[in-house]
């Protein structure tokens, strides 16, 4: 089946500190993928996407590559701020259907000063 | 700006009462879902519209039922909820041509 497996958090780090967040999927075909950010008490915003292989999506200093041999999109952001303390979720669309969306189950990120 | 609204933002009900959340969007996107979002879980797809056609989920409970009266508005209806039925539910839609889904702030539903 389709499916999407996250790094377990909470991760905290201080202020400035290297980003990492594992994302791992199986599926059929070819999906695009996603980072998805949700702030508390707000929805999901997108981050960032990428629709096919060796693609490298970014935003607000965030990137992610899509890589087909390893089935990964880790997610990656040099110097983090105190503002980029939210949840993040790695998604998977389905192609076929109605291209719903498959997520992990989530990362909470908490920035310290 | 806005252009995925959720009301109310925050929802209480009682077991058994039946309640509706609305979602509305300024974007006139062919698709719109619903999703249930447990505490600590991802966003979990219980079905969706695409234009006036409805297609729900294989797993979704029959206790949660969906309208879209016009492209604007869609509506979730839980006919009698249960504790397990607390949770924040997401309302996104998705142009028909794009890959991008567009969500709402939430509502949060609280069961007693």
């Amino acid at each position: 089946g389709n499916s999407v497996t996250q790094m377990e958090g909470p991760v905290t780090l201080s202020e400035e500190a290297f980003l990492t967040i594992n994302c791992t999927y199986t599926a059929t075909g070819y999906p695009s993928l996603f980072w998805y950010v949700q702030y508390p008490g707000e929805g999901l915003q997108l981050l960032l996407k990428a629709t096919k292989a060796d693609d490298k999506g970014s935003n607000k200093g965030f990137e992610a590559t899509y890589r087909k041999e390893t089935t990964s999109f880790h997610l990656e952001k040099g110097s983090v701020q105190v503002s980029d303390s939210a949840v993040y979720f790695c998604a998977l669309r389905l192609i076929q259907g109605a291209q719903k969306l498959v997520f992990g189950q989530g990362t909470r990120l908490t920035i310290n000063p | 700006d806005a252009m995925v609204i959720q009301n109310p933002r925050y929802q209480v009900t009682q077991f058994g009462k039946p309640v509706t959340l609305s979602c509305s969007q300024t974007l006139n996107h062919n698709v719109m879902y619903w999703y249930q979002q447990k505490s600590s879980q991802a966003p979990k797809l219980l079905f969706h519209y695409y234009d006036k056609d409805f297609n729900n989920e294989a797993d979704t409970p029959d206790n949660f039922q969906s309208r879209r009266p016009n492209t604007s508005f869609c509506f979730l209806d839980i006919r009698s909820p249960g504790l397990g039925d607390a949770a924040m539910y997401l309302c996104a839609t998705r142009g028909a041509s794009t890959d991008t889904q567009y969500f709402g702030p939430g509502t949060r539903l609280t069961v007693l």
